[in-house]
């Protein structure tokens, strides 16, 4: 069974501060990995996705990949209360495979 | 953008019923998925499509159908619903052909209520 794995939260981090998301997948053949953000009652939207071992930034997020640990990580710098949400981590192996999701409250 | 839309928000059915989900793309994508999401499970792909009239299972495809006449529209049928399928159905779309491991651009969800 292949598997996405990450801990369901919540994880509290104070406004300001630096967030950090991670996530396991168990097929070492996985190509491409994405992190999703969904609001409560929303819909998944796309925030990154990374191809490569390394880092990947956009604006205030970092995508880190390590394939040869089979981990994916988030993290979130000057957290905003606005990035309150569930974040998903999705990895392909033919198809995608969401994880459960990280709940993040980020609080004033 | 790509938009992805949904035929209906909340929907509300009698256990037996019969039940359609349309979604419709508006970016010519060649792949289109149909998903349920429930509390601690994460999203469970159903079924999804590479193409018009083709259609392939997902993990869980048991009382569920789907048909894709036109490349636009994918759309979901419960056969006769249960109250085992009350849960919010999600459409998503990715472009390459063949190449479902793309992003996926989701819609807004359909909350479905079978009592």
């Amino acid at each position: 069974q292949k598997e996405v794995e990450q801990n369901s939260g919540p994880l509290s981090v104070p406004e300001g501060a630096i967030a950090s998301l991670n996530c396991t997948y168990s097929d070492r053949g996985s190509q491409s990995f994405f992190w999703y953000r969904q609001y409560s009652g929303k819909s998944p939207e796309l925030i990154m996705s990374i191809y490569s071992n390394g880092d990947k930034e956009d604006g205030r997020f970092t995508a880190q990949l390590n394939k040869a640990s089979q981990y994916v990580s988030l993290l979130i710098r000057d957290s905003q209360p606005s990035d309150s949400a569930t974040y998903l981590c999705a990895v392909s192996w033919g198809k995608l495979q969401f994880g459960a999701g990280t709940q993040v409250v980020v609080t004033p | 953008d790509v938009k992805v839309t949904q035929s209906s928000r909340y929907l509300v059915k009698r256990t037996g019923e019969k039940v359609f989900l349309e979604c419709v793309q508006d970016m010519d994508h060649e792949n289109m998925f149909w998903y349920r999401q429930d509390p601690g499970l994460g999203l469970r792909l159903i079924y999804f499509s590479y193409d018009v009239k083709m259609k392939e299972k997902g993990d869980i495809p048991e009382g569920y159908s789907v048909s894709r006449e036109k490349k636009e529209r994918f759309s979901l049928i419960l056969e006769s619903a249960s109250t085992n399928q009350t849960s919010m159905y999600l459409c998503a779309s990715s472009f390459f052909p063949g190449l479902p491991t793309d992003t996926q651009y989701f819609g807004p969800g359909t909350r479905l209520t079978v009592l």
